[in-house]
C-alpha cells in the first residue's frame, strides 16, 4: 500500500515560516490534501488538490507538490497555528485513501 | 452551512456491538460520498470506510473489514456505521466526513466526533 511519511514534529518561532513535508513515492503525480487538527477539535481541511485553499483559510497557508515531496507552508506563524497537520492522498491501486502519520506544529 | 453530527458512541465490552449515526445538514446529502474515519487516543487519523452517493460503491480498511458495515439513508440525510465484534483496539473517536461528489476527492467537512471505548 502507498505510504506517506511526515516528520513527527516541527517547531517554529512566531512570525517565522513553517514548512511541513509529506513524502511519498512519486507523490507529485497525486493530488494531496492537508488537514489541520487543533487540540481537542475535529480536523479541518486547509489545502485541497495540492494548493487550493478552501474558503476561510488564510493566504498565509499554502501547499506545493513535486517529485517525491509535498509540502504545507505557513508564513507569519501565529500561536493559533499550533496543531497537528495531516497530509492525505488516494492510493489509486487500492482505491483507498491514505493519511500521513501527522506532524505536530509547535509555536515556540 | 455544512453540519455533520455523530452520535451513538459509548462504552462497550469486547465482542460487543455499537451503531454510530451521522446526521447531515446544510447540503444535498444524496449528492455526496461519505466516510468514517477514526482516531485512537494520542494517535493519527485512520480511514475506515466510504460509501458512494448511490451506495453502489463501498470500501473498507482491512482493520475493520468483515466487522463493520457502512450504510446510509438519503431520505433521512444520515450515515451509519454498524460495528460488531469490537476489540480494545477499536477504542477511538469516530468521525464522519463528507467525501466529495465523486471518487478520489477529499474530506472537506468533518463532524465533531463520537467516542467509542471498548473495555471490560
Amino acid at each position: 500500500s502507498y505510504v506517506l511519511t511526515q516528520p513527527p514534529s516541527v517547531s517554529v518561532a512566531p512570525g517565522k515560516t513553517a514548512r511541513i513535508t509529506c513524502g511519498g513515492n512519486n507523490i507529485g503525480i497525486k493530488s494531496v490534501h492537508w488537514y489541520q487538527q487543533r487540540p481537542g477539535q475535529a480536523p479541518v481541511m486547509v489545502i485541497s488538490y495540492d494548493k487550493d485553499r478552501p474558503s476561510g483559510i488564510p493566504e498565509r497557508i499554502s501547499g506545493s507538490n513535486s517529485g517525491n515531496t509535498a509540502a504545507l507552508t505557513i508564513t507569519r506563524v501565529e500561536a493559533g497555528d499550533e496543531a497537528d497537520y495531516y497530509c492525505q492522498v488516494w492510493d489509486t491501486i487500492s482505491d483507498l485513501p491514505v493519511f500521513g502519520g501527522g506532524t505536530k506544529l509547535t509555536v515556540l | 452551512q455544512v453540519q455533520l453530527v455523530e452520535s451513538g458512541g459509548g462504552l462497550v465490552k469486547p465482542g460487543g456491538s455499537l451503531r454510530l449515526s451521522c446526521a447531515a445538514s446544510g447540503f444535498t446529502f444524496s449528492d455526496y460520498w461519505m466516510s468514517w474515519i477514526r482516531q485512537a487516543p494520542g494517535k493519527g487519523l485512520e480511514w475506515l470506510s466510504y460509501i458512494s452517493d448511490s451506495e453502489n460503491t463501498i470500501y473498507y480498511a482491512d482493520s475493520v473489514k468483515g466487522r463493520f458495515t457502512i450504510s446510509r439513508d438519503n431520505a433521512k440525510n444520515s450515515l451509519y456505521l454498524q460495528m460488531n465484534s469490537l476489540r480494545a483496539e477499536d477504542t477511538a473517536v469516530y468521525y464522519c466526513a463528507r467525501t466529495g461528489t465523486m471518487a478520489f476527492s477529499n474530506f472537506d467537512s468533518w463532524g465533531q466526533g463520537t467516542l467509542v471505548t471498548v473495555s471490560s
